[in-house]
């Protein structure tokens, strides 16, 4: 059983589109996050939700909206898609604390044409 | 969020041990040092973590300076499988703890 499973894999799409990565975890975690992998490899943090509450927007234009259903899913919603947002988007989720690994998913890479 | 420091690159012959080292010179008392890999086109993977004494699994060794300032990740016997990003992090504050990736240090093996 995949921890933290991402879908789809793969999105191309063309500018001014609206689209959505699905996340779900199945480690029981009460912390789940979204990342972006630029095409530089930075890995910089977008938000944490933890018990479906948001406690981390890391300044992430209001074109991206996390949604929430329950605490094993975290969707990441991305309303009039530009260039600059093609990147690898991993999924992950934690327990919370300092002293608790986070385990990440394969990751969504996304193409805007 | 205190900032650690890793060389860019570093090589190793497959079978050898490897140290990779990192340098957090303004850890404070409550942060634990994590370090994380990524593969390529795989997402980052939870390698070791500690707060003040050395620490092993099955993956790596954790060695942590007495000053906390340094650590060093070893992997005993490197495989080709171990070629990718490594990655030192401190990790602070309970809920909004958060992983904040530098830019690693991009690990190549030699057969």
């Amino acid at each position: 059983d995949t921890a933290v499973s991402q879908t789809p894999k793969y999105l191309v799409t063309q500018m001014g589109n609206d689209k959505s990565i699905k996340c779900e975890q199945n480690l029981g975690h009460d912390t789940m996050y979204w990342y972006k992998q630029d095409s530089k490899k930075f890995l910089k943090i977008m938000f944490s939700y933890n018990n479906k509450e948001l406690i981390i927007n890391e300044t992430v234009p209001n074109r991206f909206s996390p949604k929430s259903p329950d605490k094993a899913h975290l969707n990441l919603h991305i309303n009039s898609l530009e260039l600059g947002d093609s990147a690898v988007y991993f999924c992950a989720s934690s327990r919370t604390g300092r002293r608790t690994e986070a385990f990440f998913g394969q990751g969504t890479r996304l193409t805007v044409v | 969020d205190a900032k650690t420091t890793q060389p860019n690159s570093m090589e190793s012959n497959e079978e050898e041990p490897v140290h990779l080292p990192c340098n957090h010179s303004t850890i404070s008392g409550t942060d634990y040092i994590h370090w994380y890999r990524q593969l390529p086109s795989q997402g980052p993977e939870y390698v070791i973590h500690g707060l003040t004494s050395n620490v092993n699994n099955r993956m790596a060794s954790l060695a942590i300076a007495e000053d906390r300032k340094s650590s060093t990740l070893i992997l005993h016997r490197a495989t080709l499988r171990d070629a990718a990003v490594y990655y030192c992090i401190l990790v602070n504050t309970g809920a909004n703890s958060k992983l904040t990736f530098g830019k690693g240090i991009t690990l190549s093996v030699r057969p």
